[in-house]
């Protein structure tokens, strides 16, 4: 089937660390991956996306590459700041009209 | 503005009854989901709708009911036959097109007592 494999957290950095946060995903054929962002007690809001392989999303300063060769769609940020603190979700959504599927989510805290 | 509302943003109710959690977009979407949130657990997907009067179960159906009689509204009952409701619960909509991302409302925290 298909499924999304996140790092799990909680992840806690420092400001102005790196944030590497990792992503694979088992699916039949090549779907579309996205990064979405929670912040606390509100719904998600899209932060990148990518549709077909080596495609790079990029947003606020964040990053993801679409690796078929390793299934993979890491998210990536140079320098963290405090207002970054939030819960990131890995998707996929397959070829065709259907739902997007998550993973299971990565809390982030950064410290000043 | 465009986008999708949910309401209420806090909603209670006594073990054993009903309740019926609204959901409405003004984006012209023809797809709506529902999705339960629990600690932990990511978002699960109960029920989808692609088109009026049309709808799926997703994975955790047991218990919720849907309807879409409208483009614009996808409300979820949260039976009593639904075991654990507690949860936060997202509305979320899409185009159909591929590759194109699902827009979520601000969610509604339902706790059964």
């Amino acid at each position: 089937g298909n499924s999304v494999t996140q790092m799990e957290g909680p992840v806690t950095l420092s400001e102005e660390a790196f944030l590497t946060i990792n992503c694979t995903y088992t699916a039949t054929g090549y779907p579309s991956l996205f990064w979405y962002v929670q912040y606390p007690g509100e719904g998600l809001q899209l932060l990148l996306k990518a549709t077909k392989a080596d495609d790079k999303g990029s947003n606020k300063g964040f990053e993801a590459t679409y690796r078929k060769e390793t299934t993979s769609f890491h998210l990536e940020k140079g320098s963290v700041q405090v207002s970054d603190s939030a819960v990131y979700f890995c998707a996929l959504r397959r070829k065709g009209n259907t739902p997007l599927v998550f993973g299971k989510g990565t809390r982030l805290s950064v410290i000043a | 503005d465009g986008g999708i509302t949910q309401s209420p943003k806090y909603l209670f109710r006594k073990e054993g009854q009903n309740v019926t959690l609204s959901c409405e977009q003004n984006l012209n979407h023809d797809a709506m989901y529902w999705y339960r949130q629990d600690p932990g657990q990511g978002l699960r997907l109960i029920y989808y709708s692609q088109i009026v009067n049309d709808f799926q179960k997703g994975d955790i159906a047991e218990g919720y009911s849907v309807s879409r009689e409208k483009k614009e509204s996808f409300p979820l009952t949260v039976t009593s036959a639904q075991k654990n409701p507690t949860a936060f619960y997202l509305c979320a909509s899409s185009i159909t097109s591929e590759g194109y991302e699902q827009y979520f409302g601000p969610g509604t925290r339902l706790t059964v007592t």
